[in-house]
Protein backbone atom coordinates (compact mmCIF):
# COMPACT_ATOMS: atom_id res chain seq x y z
CA UNK A 1 0.00 0.00 0.00
CA UNK A 2 1.16 3.28 -1.03
CA UNK A 3 2.25 5.91 1.48
CA UNK A 4 2.99 9.38 1.63
CA UNK A 5 3.76 11.43 4.50
CA UNK A 6 4.16 15.44 4.42
CA UNK A 7 7.31 16.90 6.96
CA UNK A 8 8.02 20.33 7.70
CA UNK A 9 7.95 23.72 9.70
CA UNK A 10 4.38 24.43 10.98
CA UNK A 11 5.07 27.86 11.27
CA UNK A 12 7.34 30.09 8.41
CA UNK A 13 7.39 34.05 9.19
CA UNK A 14 6.64 36.64 6.36
CA UNK A 15 8.70 36.97 3.82
CA UNK A 16 10.44 33.45 5.08
CA UNK A 17 10.59 30.47 2.43
CA UNK A 18 8.17 27.74 3.46
CA UNK A 19 10.12 24.13 2.68
CA UNK A 20 8.29 20.92 2.99
CA UNK A 21 9.41 17.13 2.22
CA UNK A 22 6.66 14.15 0.86
CA UNK A 23 7.96 10.74 2.44
CA UNK A 24 6.96 7.87 -0.09
CA UNK A 25 6.69 4.25 1.37
CA UNK A 26 5.44 1.22 -0.21
CA UNK A 27 6.27 2.25 -3.84
CA UNK A 28 9.16 4.70 -5.06
CA UNK A 29 9.62 8.22 -5.88
CA UNK A 30 11.52 6.89 -8.79
CA UNK A 31 8.90 4.75 -10.21
CA UNK A 32 6.84 5.86 -13.39
CA UNK A 33 4.94 8.74 -11.33
CA UNK A 34 4.83 11.85 -11.29
CA UNK A 35 4.46 14.00 -8.15
CA UNK A 36 2.43 16.83 -6.78
CA UNK A 37 1.54 19.56 -3.94
CA UNK A 38 -2.14 20.84 -3.59
CA UNK A 39 -2.72 22.70 -0.94
CA UNK A 40 -6.37 23.73 0.84
CA UNK A 41 -6.63 27.06 3.22
CA UNK A 42 -8.44 27.05 6.05
CA UNK A 43 -12.45 26.79 5.17
CA UNK A 44 -11.56 27.02 1.37
CA UNK A 45 -10.91 24.90 -1.53
CA UNK A 46 -7.89 23.11 -3.11
CA UNK A 47 -5.23 24.47 -5.13
CA UNK A 48 -2.82 22.48 -7.05
CA UNK A 49 0.87 23.87 -6.65
CA UNK A 50 2.59 22.16 -9.48
CA UNK A 51 4.10 18.59 -10.06
CA UNK A 52 7.82 16.47 -10.74
CA UNK A 53 8.37 13.74 -12.19
CA UNK A 54 10.95 10.98 -11.51
CA UNK A 55 13.45 12.49 -13.07
CA UNK A 56 13.02 16.31 -12.14
CA UNK A 57 11.07 17.52 -14.75
CA UNK A 58 8.42 19.72 -13.67
CA UNK A 59 4.98 21.89 -13.91
CA UNK A 60 3.94 24.35 -11.87
CA UNK A 61 0.98 27.16 -11.69
CA UNK A 62 1.44 30.08 -13.47
CA UNK A 63 -0.12 31.83 -10.12
CA UNK A 64 2.50 30.69 -7.75
CA UNK A 65 5.61 29.57 -10.72
CA UNK A 66 7.54 32.46 -9.53
CA UNK A 67 7.83 31.84 -6.13
CA UNK A 68 7.78 27.21 -6.25
CA UNK A 69 10.60 25.47 -6.62
CA UNK A 70 10.14 21.36 -6.21
CA UNK A 71 12.83 18.82 -6.45
CA UNK A 72 12.71 14.62 -5.82
CA UNK A 73 15.58 12.62 -4.47
CA UNK A 74 15.19 9.32 -5.35
CA UNK A 75 17.58 8.03 -3.35
CA UNK A 76 15.48 8.38 -0.36
CA UNK A 77 12.20 8.13 -2.14
CA UNK A 78 11.36 11.48 -0.97
CA UNK A 79 10.36 14.86 -2.83
CA UNK A 80 10.25 18.17 -1.80
CA UNK A 81 8.84 22.10 -2.08
CA UNK A 82 10.14 25.26 -1.49
CA UNK A 83 7.54 28.30 -1.47
CA UNK A 84 9.64 32.04 -1.23
CA UNK A 85 8.23 35.11 -0.29
CA UNK A 86 5.59 33.84 1.79
CA UNK A 87 2.96 35.93 2.79
CA UNK A 88 -0.44 34.68 5.28
CA UNK A 89 -2.28 33.76 2.06
CA UNK A 90 -0.25 31.15 1.89
CA UNK A 91 -1.53 29.98 4.70
CA UNK A 92 -2.82 26.67 4.01
CA UNK A 93 -2.97 22.58 4.65
CA UNK A 94 -0.41 21.23 2.22
CA UNK A 95 -1.23 18.35 0.57
CA UNK A 96 1.79 16.10 -1.31
CA UNK A 97 -0.44 13.24 -3.92
CA UNK A 98 0.51 11.00 -6.43
CA UNK A 99 -0.22 11.10 -10.17
CA UNK A 100 0.19 8.15 -12.37
CA UNK A 101 1.55 8.88 -15.49
CA UNK A 102 4.67 7.03 -17.98
CA UNK A 103 7.82 8.75 -18.73
CA UNK A 104 7.52 12.55 -19.85
CA UNK A 105 3.62 12.26 -19.55
CA UNK A 106 1.03 12.78 -16.47
CA UNK A 107 -1.99 11.18 -16.75
CA UNK A 108 -3.56 14.32 -14.42
CA UNK A 109 -5.24 12.61 -11.18
CA UNK A 110 -4.21 11.85 -8.12
CA UNK A 111 -4.68 8.31 -6.89
CA UNK A 112 -2.80 8.37 -3.44
CA UNK A 113 -2.68 11.40 -0.90
CA UNK A 114 -0.64 12.31 1.96
CA UNK A 115 -2.79 13.37 5.36
CA UNK A 116 -1.42 17.01 4.90
CA UNK A 117 0.60 19.17 7.04
CA UNK A 118 -1.04 22.87 8.37
CA UNK A 119 1.50 25.33 7.29
CA UNK A 120 0.60 28.62 9.23
CA UNK A 121 2.33 32.03 7.91
CA UNK A 122 2.82 34.45 10.95
CA UNK A 123 5.31 36.63 12.85
CA UNK B 1 -6.77 30.06 -15.78
CA UNK B 2 -10.23 30.44 -13.61
CA UNK B 3 -11.47 27.35 -11.25
CA UNK B 4 -14.07 25.58 -12.46
CA UNK B 5 -17.18 26.44 -10.98
CA UNK B 6 -19.36 23.73 -8.81
CA UNK B 7 -22.36 24.79 -6.85
CA UNK B 8 -21.80 25.80 -3.45
CA UNK B 9 -23.60 23.10 -1.69
CA UNK B 10 -26.63 20.33 -3.04
CA UNK B 11 -28.81 18.24 -0.52
CA UNK B 12 -30.41 14.76 -1.01
CA UNK B 13 -32.31 12.01 1.16
CA UNK B 14 -30.98 8.59 1.97
CA UNK B 15 -31.63 7.03 -1.01
CA UNK B 16 -32.34 9.21 -3.84
CA UNK B 17 -29.87 10.56 -6.42
CA UNK B 18 -28.15 13.78 -6.75
CA UNK B 19 -25.74 15.35 -9.32
CA UNK B 20 -22.72 17.80 -9.06
CA UNK B 21 -22.20 19.79 -12.04
CA UNK B 22 -18.72 21.41 -12.72
CA UNK B 23 -18.48 23.75 -15.38
CA UNK B 24 -15.18 25.05 -17.54
CA UNK B 25 -14.49 26.36 -20.21
CA UNK B 26 -13.10 25.32 -23.94
CA UNK B 27 -9.73 25.98 -22.49
CA UNK B 28 -9.95 22.74 -20.07
CA UNK B 29 -13.38 20.86 -19.26
CA UNK B 30 -14.62 21.29 -22.75
CA UNK B 31 -11.36 19.88 -24.66
CA UNK B 32 -9.60 17.36 -22.41
CA UNK B 33 -11.32 13.79 -20.90
CA UNK B 34 -8.92 14.65 -17.98
CA UNK B 35 -11.77 15.53 -15.15
CA UNK B 36 -11.67 13.42 -12.22
CA UNK B 37 -13.22 13.98 -8.97
CA UNK B 38 -12.69 14.01 -5.40
CA UNK B 39 -14.59 13.28 -1.87
CA UNK B 40 -13.28 14.99 1.69
CA UNK B 41 -14.79 14.07 4.79
CA UNK B 42 -13.55 17.36 7.53
CA UNK B 43 -9.99 16.84 8.43
CA UNK B 44 -9.48 14.16 5.71
CA UNK B 45 -7.43 14.45 2.78
CA UNK B 46 -9.38 14.13 -0.56
CA UNK B 47 -10.09 10.49 -1.94
CA UNK B 48 -9.94 10.14 -5.68
CA UNK B 49 -13.56 8.83 -7.06
CA UNK B 50 -13.64 9.55 -10.87
CA UNK B 51 -10.96 9.78 -13.01
CA UNK B 52 -10.78 10.17 -16.68
CA UNK B 53 -14.60 11.91 -16.55
CA UNK B 54 -15.96 8.47 -15.69
CA UNK B 55 -13.75 5.81 -14.78
CA UNK B 56 -14.07 4.22 -11.09
CA UNK B 57 -10.82 3.31 -9.29
CA UNK B 58 -10.75 0.19 -7.38
CA UNK B 59 -12.97 -0.07 -4.67
CA UNK B 60 -15.47 2.68 -4.78
CA UNK B 61 -18.59 2.35 -4.83
CA UNK B 62 -20.92 1.85 -8.18
CA UNK B 63 -23.17 4.30 -7.21
CA UNK B 64 -20.37 7.23 -8.09
CA UNK B 65 -20.39 7.70 -12.09
CA UNK B 66 -19.24 11.04 -13.95
CA UNK B 67 -20.35 11.87 -16.77
CA UNK B 68 -19.28 15.29 -19.19
CA UNK B 69 -21.28 17.11 -21.98
CA UNK B 70 -19.93 20.04 -23.93
CA UNK B 71 -17.77 22.59 -20.86
CA UNK B 72 -19.94 20.74 -17.87
CA UNK B 73 -18.53 17.47 -16.14
CA UNK B 74 -21.08 15.77 -13.93
CA UNK B 75 -20.70 13.53 -10.84
CA UNK B 76 -23.89 11.38 -9.30
CA UNK B 77 -24.18 10.05 -6.48
CA UNK B 78 -27.37 7.40 -6.41
CA UNK B 79 -28.65 6.00 -3.70
CA UNK B 80 -27.57 8.43 -1.43
CA UNK B 81 -26.07 7.01 2.23
CA UNK B 82 -25.27 9.56 5.21
CA UNK B 83 -21.23 8.68 4.51
CA UNK B 84 -21.39 10.23 1.21
CA UNK B 85 -22.21 13.65 3.57
CA UNK B 86 -18.72 15.56 2.56
CA UNK B 87 -17.13 18.14 -0.03
CA UNK B 88 -16.93 17.45 -3.27
CA UNK B 89 -14.18 18.79 -5.89
CA UNK B 90 -13.92 18.40 -9.45
CA UNK B 91 -10.07 18.86 -11.05
CA UNK B 92 -9.75 19.25 -15.17
CA UNK B 93 -6.57 19.25 -17.20
CA UNK B 94 -5.89 22.77 -18.19
CA UNK B 95 -2.86 22.30 -20.96
CA UNK B 96 0.32 23.47 -20.74
CA UNK B 97 0.76 20.88 -18.16
CA UNK B 98 -1.40 22.79 -15.67
CA UNK B 99 -4.67 21.51 -13.36
CA UNK B 100 -7.21 23.24 -12.12
CA UNK B 101 -9.69 22.60 -9.39
CA UNK B 102 -13.34 23.34 -9.22
CA UNK B 103 -14.28 25.02 -5.55
CA UNK B 104 -15.91 22.49 -3.96
CA UNK B 105 -19.41 21.51 -3.58
CA UNK B 106 -20.74 20.61 0.04
CA UNK B 107 -23.08 17.15 -0.08
CA UNK B 108 -25.33 17.19 2.74
CA UNK B 109 -27.44 14.17 2.94
CA UNK B 110 -31.11 15.34 4.89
Amino acid sequence: QVQLQESGPGLVKPSGTLSLTCAVSGGSASSSFWWSWVRQPPGKGLEWIGEISQSGRTNYNPSLKSRVTMTVDKSKNHFSLKVTSVTAADTAVYYCARMPGVGATSWYYFDYWGQGTLVTVSS
Amino acid sequence: QSALTQPASVSGSPGQSITISCTGTTSDVGTYSLVSWYQQHPGKAPKLMIYEVSKRPSGVSNRFSGSKSGNTASLTISGLQAEDEADYYCCSYAGSSTLVFGGGTKLTVL
